[in-house]
């Protein structure tokens, strides 16, 4: 199984700071990685897949880097419906397995 | 408008058994994979299973291998998740989601969940 550790656990910002996320796969997952947003009450929104396209309809200020074993989600500038719990997925190979996610709160 | 709808959650015993479904409805379901992820009370997500377009195909995570069964009817637009031997570990909000495509596994829409709560 692989697993996915992502850090920082709590990543606190200002609205309009740069939000910097890492995952970091423990055996290669290629390109083969998601990044979602959750929020309480909420379904998971899916920002990210193959670790660097958008999905449909989120805007340019989220974006994602990475191949092999480590990944980037970055939020160019924090607007306040940003402040979420972020998770990363892989699809390489079974079991598919989610990160343990990074909450992004208001400094 | 892409919908998922999940029903049968509720309170059931340790050792018993539930069924979850899923109705779909806004794109043309056989066409996608499709698949069961959980939030257990103050955690984070986790991927509990998933089957190919066809229903040929199903993978599960090791959790709950043996115990939990999806399936699905195009015919119906439904997707379900039959789960045995229930544990309250098993206690969590199941949510069912739609892959990209055939062959894409990133889930691109979301049910908004049914709770299912395992007690004693």
């Amino acid at each position: 199984e692989i697993v996915l550790t992502q850090s920082p656990a709590t990543l606190s910002l200002s609205p309009g700071e740069r939000a910097t996320l890492s995952c970091r796969a423990s055996q290669s997952v290629g390109s083969a990685l998601a990044w979602y947003q959750h929020k309480p009450g909420q379904a998971p929104r899916l920002l990210i897949y193959d670790a660097s396209n958008r999905a449909t309809g989120i805007p340019a200020r989220f974006s994602g880097s990475g191949s092999g074993t480590d990944f980037t989600l970055t939020i160019s500038s924090l607007e306040p419906e940003d402040f979420a719990v972020y998770y990363c997925q892989h699809r390489n190979n079974w079991p598919l397995t989610f990160g343990g996610g990074t909450k992004v709160e208001i400094k | 408008e892409v919908q998922l709808l999940e029903s049968g959650g509720g309170l059931v015993q340790p050792g018993g058994s539930l069924r979850l479904s899923c109705a779909a409805s806004g794109f043309t379901f056989s066409n996608y994979v499709l698949t069961w992820v959980r939030q257990a009370p103050g955690k984070g997500l986790e991927w509990v299973s998933g089957i190919v377009n066809s229903g040929a195909g199903t993978f599960y995570a090791d959790s709950v291998k043996g115990r939990f069964t999806i399936s699905r009817d195009n015919s119906k637009n439904t997707l379900y998740l039959q789960m045995t031997s229930l544990r309250a570990e098993d206690t969590a909000l199941y949510y069912c989601a739609k892959g990209r495509d055939s062959s894409n596994w990133f889930a691109d829409s979301w049910g908004q969940g049914t709770l299912v709560t395992v007690f004693s």
